[in-house]
């Protein structure tokens, strides 16, 4: 079974300032894809970065980034020099054997201007 | 950008009454899913859709659940016969294909209360 633990429930920052989440997640499969949703207020999920287990080369993608390590199943995610509109719930997910997503319990970040 | 509308985003009902949640999936898009979310908890999987046969359910999608794809547009949720603890956000989406590292399109949510 897969498992996905947000350790952190709450974030919250003023405006400028980065925003690291963390993500761990638990399966037994040797291959799988992780993603990072952000749920903003009006409440749709948006897709923002996947990465799979084979590649753990660390990318920057504008303001987001995030840090892959298989060695301690871990998956973070960092917003740089954060905005209001950074504002949302921010869940990781693992997608393993079969085709549906694990979701982890999310983390809100409330950015303060 | 493409999206997924679900319709209604509110919907309020009488526990034993039975709801439709509507959804339509990315045109072009093959696979369907169905996710929950309760209040204060995590998004779960409900079901998965391909090819007018539902591909995989979890443990919450029992007899009470259905799923149809009725024409090429739309994709529905039925809940039977409704119970308080089917409270929750219920996100419909949509992918291109199965391939595990496809991302999937989520829409905005239908939020259904059971009083």
């Amino acid at each position: 079974a897969q498992k996905v633990t947000q350790a952190q429930t709450e974030i919250s920052v003023v405006e400028k300032e980065d925003v690291t989440l963390d993500c761990v997640y638990e399966t037994r499969d040797t291959t799988y894809y992780l993603f990072w949703y952000k749920q903003p207020p009006s409440g749709e999920l948006v897709f923002l970065i996947r990465r799979n287990s084979f590649d753990e080369q660390n990318e920057i993608s504008g303001r987001y980034s995030w840090n892959f390590q298989k060695s301690t199943s871990s998956f973070n995610f960092t917003i740089t020099a954060s905005q209001v509109v950074d504002s949302a719930v921010y869940f990781c997910a693992l997608k393993a054997a079969g085709n549906k997503l694990t979701f982890g319990g999310g983390t809100r970040v409330l950015v303060k201007p | 950008e493409p999206e997924v509308t679900q319709t209604p985003s509110h919907q309020v009902t009488q526990m034993g009454q039975e709801v439709i949640l509507r959804c339509v999936p990315i045109s072009n898009h093959l696979y369907f899913y169905w996710y929950r979310q309760i209040l204060g908890q995590k998004v779960e999987f409900l079901v998965s859709f391909y090819n007018n046969e539902i591909s995989e359910k979890s443990e919450i999608f029992d007899d009470q659940f259905s799923v149809e794809r009725p024409d090429g547009s739309n994709f529905t949720l039925k809940i039977r016969s409704t119970k308080l603890e089917d409270s929750a956000m219920y996100f419909c989406a949509s992918s291109e294909s199965e391939v595990a590292n496809e991302k999937l399109f989520f829409g905005s949510g239908t939020q259904l209360s059971v009083l």
